[in-house]
């Protein structure tokens, strides 16, 4: 199947600061990558749908000014927790779709922890 | 309104035990299936999917599904768990042929297995 990979694996930062999260398709041209968040032992919560070269939609209650999301080619989204507090602390994982196929496929996941 | 369920939040079985899943779903098109894993701090690995066609799916591991459309299910059973089996299982539904709009997962059903 197709390969997605995140960097970082794991982020520690400091109040305040801002983290990059990185989304790479490795064999594919992704034109929709989605965003979820993963609190201890929950399911997925989907934060933002991206699309190449358009501005990525955002789920209800998601704070787009907070989390930037950019699609800028066909292989990699990013998505910036701007001013990050201890409340963002989860894990982060992003998906692709391969338009040749249907499934998502999915990177291994940012565990971001904000001190 | 889009939803899945999976009634069972926690399931132990014994190594060699059968074992299924339950997986039901509440979706107002016809829906795409799936079924992922996921290992602590990992990202989701697909374990299969059905589209179409025989409604008894094979997967990866020795995990099969079978959906039932008259009781909008699709459970997922192995014949003989092994211990590298324990892990989070979700279900995940998704609209046919429309690449564009995502999956609602299921909430998860964690898998222990006893020696």
């Amino acid at each position: 199947g197709a390969v997605v990979s995140q960097h970082p694996s794991w982020v520690i930062c400091k109040s305040g600061t801002s983290v990059k999260i990185e989304c790479r398709s490795l064999d594919f041209q992704a034109t929709t990558m989605f965003w979820y968040r993963q609190f201890p032992k929950q399911s997925l919560m989907l934060m933002a749908t991206s699309n190449e070269g358009s501005k990525a939609t955002y789920e209800q209650g998601v704070e787009k000014d907070k989390f930037l999301i950019n699609h800028a080619s066909l292989t990699l989204s990013t998505l910036t927790v701007t001013s990050a507090h201890p409340e963002d602390s989860s894990f982060y994982i992003c998906s692709a779709r391969d338009p040749g196929q249907y499934e998502q496929f999915f990177g291994p996941g940012t565990r971001l922890t904000v001190l | 309104a889009q939803s899945v369920t999976q009634p069972d939040i926690h399931i132990t079985v014994s190594e060699g035990a059968s074992l299924e899943l339950r997986c039901n779903y509440s979706y107002g098109a016809t829906p795409y299936l799936f079924w992922y894993v996921q290992s602590p701090g990992q990202g989701l690995q697909l374990l299969l999917k059905y589209f179409s066609g025989d409604t008894l799916v094979q997967g990866i591991k020795g995990f099969e599904a079978e959906f039932k459309r008259s009781q909008s299910s699709f459970n997922l059973r192995k014949p003989s768990v092994h211990w590298s089996d324990a892990a989070e299982y979700f279900c995940a539904v998704g609209p046919a042929r429309n690449y564009g709009q995502n999956f609602v997962f299921g909430p998860g059903t964690r898998l222990s297995v006893l020696p």
